[in-house]
């Protein structure tokens, strides 16, 4: 059964605007929620990551929303650019675990 | 940029050929996966490993094998590739500096006729 519910899986946004990408769980041991970045041919590669003691983080352009008692945290892209168009998958983990579970993954593209 | 390599990047081969994936990274880490990635799919665990002389199956029944003799290496082989075996093999690693962070190669597709 899939434990990180991903959505949408895909998404067309205009250069400069606001790109948002919805996860949700159902596993309330998950305690680390990294978002991972994935360009066509390369490995996916960790983008930013969020603990659920806090309700968002932001680095640059990219910021996180958590909100524990809903189970879902989300992306938020501001000022997309062309350069942004990839594939993200969210993921979570119980912490100092082996087993990352990821989302299904949305893939973004930036129309310039 | 994370220093782990997989080989080949591209294999295309008939039914019942045995293969082997190659993994190798040069971080030191002790923690390494074996994810299979298929279109508007999340990303399957199917192997991990702890360290030396470790390795564990993960969620998705999985027919290759793996195995961790050296700590920069983690190969995975299937004795005789069939048809659903296609798909594209993600390795990666962790280390204690990074907890939760998963470094990943960029991948092998693998497409078996």
């Amino acid at each position: 059964q899939q434990q990180v519910k991903q959505s949408p899986q895909s998404l067309i946004v205009q250069k400069g605007g606001i790109s948002i990408i919805n996860c949700a769980y159902e596993n309330t041991a998950f305690d680390y929620f990294p978002w991972y970045q994935q360009f066509p041919g390369k490995g996916p590669a960790l983008l930013i990551a969020i603990r659920p003691d806090v309700s968002e983080k932001k680095e640059g352009r990219f910021t996180i929303s958590f909100n524990k008692s809903a189970k879902q945290f989300s992306l938020h892209i501001m000022d997309s650019q062309p350069g942004d168009s990839a594939t993200y998958f969210c993921a979570a983990r119980v912490y100092n675990n082996n087993d990352m579970r990821f989302g299904a993954g949305t893939r973004l593209t930036v129309k310039p | 940029e994370a220093d782990i390599y997989q080989t080949p990047r591209y294999l295309v081969i008939g039914t019942g050929k045995k293969i082997t994936l190659e993994c190798s990274q040069t971080m030191g880490h002790d923690k390494m996966y074996w994810y299979q990635q298929d279109p508007g799919m999340e990303l399957h665990l199917i192997h991990y490993s702890y360290g030396v002389n470790s390795t564990e199956k993960g969620d998705l029944s999985s027919e290759s094998t793996v195995s961790r003799i050296r700590t920069e290496h983690f190969p995975l082989t299937l004795e005789s590739a069939r048809p659903s075996h296609t798909s594209q093999y993600l390795c990666a690693s962790s280390g204690r500096g990074h907890v939760g962070e998963l470094f990943f190669g960029e991948g092998s597709r693998l497409t078996v006729l």
